[in-house]
C-alpha cells in the first residue's frame, strides 16, 4: 500500500527556516511526481511545489523563491525547505504523490499533513 | 486568491442530488485542461474523488460524477448520504500562472 508520512513541522519565528520531510512507502519517489500542498487554518488548498521524476522542480510563483523541493532517492523521501517564513505561511503542509494522465497533474495519494506555525 | 470559483456551500436532504460548480476562465478550464475533484472530511487529509473530469478512482462510489463544459466543471452527488458531509475542491491547471496546479475555493456540503 502507498503511504506518505510527513514530519518536521512545528513552531518557528518569522524570518526563520524549516525543513519538512515526507517518507514514502509502497512506491519509488524517483520514479514518481511528488508535490506539496498546504492549507492555512480554516482556508482552502494551495499548491506549493512539485518535483518531477526527471528531477525538474516547480514552485508556486507566490512563494517568491523561498521554498525548495528536493528528494533523496536512497531514502525514498521528499523534502520541502522553507525560508524567510512569515505568518502567512502558517498551514498544514501535505505531501502528495502526483499523477499525470493527460494535460494536467492531480494529487492521487496524500499524507496526513504536518502543521507549520509561524509566530513570534 | 484562487482562479477557480466554487460556491461556499451547498446542502441537501439525504437521498437528494446536489451539484457543485467550479467556474474558471479561458486560461484554465476553458483552455481544455482537465479538472479533478477532492473530498476533505473534517480534520483529515483530502482524498482524490474524480480525476480527468469524470473518472473515479477505485473505491469511490458511483454516486459521485464529474463533468466539464466550456469554462466550468461540475461535481454531482446523487443519493446524498450523511457521510458525504465534507469540503469539496476542484483542481486544474492555469497557463497564466508560473507553476502548475490551481485549486478551487472549496465548497462545504451539508446534509440536512
Amino acid at each position: 500500500d502507498v503511504q506518505l508520512v510527513e514530519s518536521g513541522g512545528g513552531l518557528v519565528q518569522p524570518g526563520g527556516s524549516l525543513r519538512l520531510s515526507c517518507a514514502a512507502s509502497g512506491f519509488d519517489v524517483y520514479d514518481s511526481y511528488m508535490g506539496w500542498v498546504r492549507q492555512a487554518p480554516g482556508k482552502g488548498l494551495q499548491w506549493v511545489s512539485i518535483i518531477y521524476s526527471g528531477g525538474l522542480t516547480n514552485h508556486a510563483a507566490s512563494l517568491k523563491g523561498r521554498f525548495t523541493i528536493s528528494r533523496d532517492n536512497s531514502k525514498n523521501m521528499v523534502f520541502l525547505q522553507m525560508s524567510s517564513l512569515t505568518t502567512e505561511d502558517t498551514a498544514v503542509y501535505y505531501c502528495a504523490r502526483v499523477r499525470n494522465q493527460g494535460d494536467t497533474e492531480y494529487f492521487q495519494d496524500w499524507g496526513q499533513g504536518t502543521l507549520v506555525s509561524v509566530s513570534s | 486568491q484562487s482562479v477557480l470559483t466554487q460556491p461556499p456551500s451547498v446542502s441537501g436532504a439525504p437521498g437528494q442530488r446536489v451539484t457543485i460548480s467550479c467556474s474558471g476562465s479561458s486560461s484554465n478550464i476553458g483552455a481544455g485542461y482537465d479538472v479533478h475533484w477532492y473530498q476533505q472530511l473534517p480534520g483529515i487529509a483530502p482524498k482524490l474523488l474524480i480525476f480527468n473530469n469524470n473518472n473515479r478512482p477505485s473505491g469511490v462510489p458511483d454516486r459521485f460524477s464529474g463533468s466539464r463544459s466550456g469554462t466550468s466543471a461540475s461535481l454531482a452527488i446523487t443519493g446524498l448520504q450523511a457521510e458525504d458531509e465534507a469540503d469539496y475542491y476542484c483542481q486544474s491547471y492555469d497557463n497564466n500562472l508560473t507553476g502548475s496546479s490551481v485549486f478551487g475555493t472549496g465548497t462545504r456540503v451539508t446534509v440536512l
